[in-house]
């Protein structure tokens, strides 16, 4: 199956510093990349969309500035924590979504997640 | 806005219990229902639905959608004590392509 990995998969890091997550999409092609957020025993959060070579959709109350977006290539989603705050600790996962022709293009294939913790 | 609502929010059962974990939604113009399995990591798949009445099953676990009722359950038969894990359900519409998620039951089976 499709294989989506995310690093770091675990982040320390000191308040008002900035953290960058990779996401990358292994043995396919993404042209759709999903930023999701989760809290404790919380479901997962859209943040925001990103579509290769485009500026990425954010939702409502994500702040763009805060967590920038970047999908430099087809296999390749970043996303950074700029200035990051204890409230920024969560689960940051990303998924991907197929290209026509490889598997269903309605399936997401999730990473790994990233736990962040902003101390 | 849409919406999607899973029940229980919890479930314990023992080993070799079958349980039926709920999905409703309301959704604008629906396409299909997802259903994820969430251990200690990320998400991972198990059924797409997007006709009525067609059942999908994969070993133990079965699913099967009702349009018309705007429902979906999930089954597990004869639960293991691996299948304890946050199961999530997510609708995607027709336009665009992003996921809503429910809330997750969290699903506990005791030995």
């Amino acid at each position: 199956g499709a294989v989506v990995s995310q690093h770091p998969s675990w982040v320390i890091c000191k308040s008002g510093t900035s953290v960058k997550i990779e996401c990358r999409s292994l043995d396919f092609q993404a042209t759709t990349m999903f930023w999701y957020r989760q809290f404790p025993k919380q479901s997962l959060m859209l943040m925001a969309t990103s579509n290769e070579g485009s500026k990425a959709t954010y939702e409502q109350g994500v702040e763009k500035d805060k967590f920038l977006i970047n999908h430099a290539s087809l296999t390749l989603s970043t996303l950074t924590v700029t200035s990051a705050h204890p409230e920024d600790s969560s689960f940051y996962i990303c998924s991907a979504r197929a290209v026509e022709g490889r598997g269903s293009t309605d399936t997401q294939y999730f990473g790994p997640g990233t736990r962040l913790t902003v101390l | 806005e849409d919406k999607v609502v899973q029940s229980p929010l919890s479930l314990v059962v023992h080993e070799g219990d079958t349980v039926t974990l709920n999905c409703s939604y309301e959704v604008t113009n629906f396409r299909s229902l997802l259903w994820y399995k969430q251990e200690k990591k990320a998400p991972t798949f198990l059924f797409m639905l997007t006709s009525s009445g067609i059942e999908k099953k994969s070993g133990r676990l079965s699913s099967i959608l009702d349009k018309k009722e705007l429902f979906s359950i999930l089954n597990i038969t004869a639960t293991q004590t691996g299948d304890s894990a946050v199961y999530l359900c997510a609708v995607k519409e027709t336009s665009g392509s992003r996921l809503t998620f429910g809330e997750g039951t969290q699903l506990t089976v005791n030995p």
